[in-house]
């Protein structure tokens, strides 16, 4: 079955840091890929996506790059800010319009 | 306007109690979906309703029951509730469910079964 995967544990960095999630996914074909965003105590948000292989998706300062050959939608930011604080998803579409979610990634911006 | 609400935003109960969240979106959504997030984040799809016809129901125990009134509410009946259900419980909708129509996600509620 399809399936996302993003890397271990929390991420801590310092503001106006360089921030990189690691994401890749397993799927027959080719679905869309999303990154989601969870502000503490709020629902998720759509930060961005892409729809087809090499299709970059941006937003807020983020960027993910929809790689077929390595199979990875890895989300970055040039300069992390305090409000960036957040716990990431990265998922795929399947079938009936379903997410299928990695595990997250919380993200500790630090002054 | 809130797009997508639930009630309540926190519910705690003790084992064996019957308990419900609702859900209501104002955005004129089809398809609404009800996913379930565990204490360490991991989120996943529970069911999906599709103009009130249930399209989507994935392996979970049959004490939860969702119930869809109308297109634009999406309730979630849990019957005998047990320590594991504790967990966040998010109610999303999108415009349909056959195309790909981005998911618009509602607060959240904690579920604390002690």
């Amino acid at each position: 079955g399809n399936s996302v995967t993003q890397m271990e544990g929390p991420v801590t960095l310092s503001e106006e840091a360089f921030l990189t999630i690691n994401c890749t996914y397993t799927a027959t074909g080719y679905p869309s890929l999303f990154w989601y965003v969870q502000y503490p105590g709020e629902g998720l948000q759509l930060l961005l996506k892409a729809t087809k292989a090499d299709d970059k998706g941006s937003n807020k300062g983020f960027e993910a790059t929809y790689r077929k050959e390595t199979t990875s939608f890895h989300l970055e930011k040039g300069s992390v800010q305090v409000s960036d604080s957040a716990v990431y998803f990265c998922a795929l579409r399947e079938g009936n319009n379903r997410l299928a979610f990695g595990k997250g990634n919380q993200v500790v911006v630090i002054p | 306007d809130t797009a997508v609400s639930q009630t309540p935003k926190y519910l705690v109960t003790q084992m064996g109690n019957d308990k419900s969240i609702k859900c209501e979106q104002n955005l004129g959504h089809d398809t609404m979906y009800w996913y379930k997030q565990d204490s360490k984040k991991f989120l996943k799809i529970m069911f999906s309703y599709n103009n009130k016809e249930l399209i989507i129901n994935e392996t979970v125990p049959n004490r939860f029951s969702p119930k869809s009134p109308d297109k634009a509410h999406l309730n979630l009946h849990i019957n005998s509730l047990e320590l594991g259900d504790s967990a966040v419980y998010f109610c999303a909708s999108s415009q349909a469910s056959g195309r790909e129509y981005e998911q618009y996600f509602g607060p959240g509620t904690r579920l604390t079964v002690t």
